[in-house]
């Protein structure tokens, strides 16, 4: 069963420009949630998570990220785009706490155009 | 960077052989991850060691089997490999075994199976 879908395997925007980045899980209890960036040839990078509590979270670089459990929702968004954010996004959840077992979305590259 | 290291960084092999793979996690970190990314399968979770214990186990093949040392860093030992084995193998670690607890990740150990 997939856990994770993120919607687009591409984005593309320009410089200056809104980033969103779509994650939906299915889970039937609310799970931990995860966004990681992976540049090229590096590993992965921890933007921001959810656990509990505010369900807007901020991450860093300026990327925020809002829960929304009716939606089963985990979007990524960015006011402005900068040239620095092209790279491999992935969101990824963890359906119990007890553990550390990330089950990741297929990715989204996101290009920023000039 | 983010104190995992990972060691070697590519790997060359032919099929039918045995390899270790081998991860150093950040200072004070008690719990290790290891994940398999390739283009077919994306990012897949392989096993989770907490102080020694095995915590967790995703798609993980028998043929593939890890171990955490008392000194808390791990090995992935591959064996009878097949084409279909290379891929980036990443470890992470985080300071304890729940999954609210973040991971970082290394750089990655690329295997070329040929």
């Amino acid at each position: 069963a997939q856990s994770v879908t993120q919607l687009g395997s591409h984005v593309s925007v320009s410089e200056g420009a809104l980033v969103l980045l779509r994650c939906n899980y299915s889970s039937s209890v609310p799970p931990y949630l995860f966004w990681y960036v992976q540049y090229p040839n590096q590993g992965l990078q921890l933007l921001l998570k959810y656990t509990t509590g505010a369900t807007l979270v901020k991450g860093i670089n300026g990327f925020e990220a809002e829960f929304k459990k009716s939606e089963t929702s985990f979007h990524l968004t960015k006011p402005s785009a900068h040239m620095s954010d092209a790279a491999e996004y992935f969101c990824a959840v963890i359906l119990s706490g007890n553990t550390g077992k990330l089950i990741f979305g297929q990715g989204t590259t996101l290009q920023v155009k000039p | 960077d983010s104190g995992v290291t990972q060691t070697p960084k590519h790997l060359i092999t032919a099929t039918g052989q045995r390899v270790t793979l081998r991860c150093s996690p950040r200072s004070g970190d008690l719990s290790v991850y290891w994940y398999q990314q390739s283009l077919d399968q994306g990012l897949q979770f392989l096993i989770q060691y907490y102080n020694g214990e095995e915590r967790a186990k995703g798609n993980i093949l028998e043929r593939f089997s890890a171990q955490q040392f008392p000194d808390l860093h791990s090995e992935l030992n591959l064996s009878s490999l097949e084409l279909g084995d290379s891929a980036l193998y990443f470890c992470a670690s985080s300071v304890a075994g729940g999954g609210a607890f973040e991971q970082y990740f290394g750089p990655g150990t690329r295997l070329t199976v040929t």
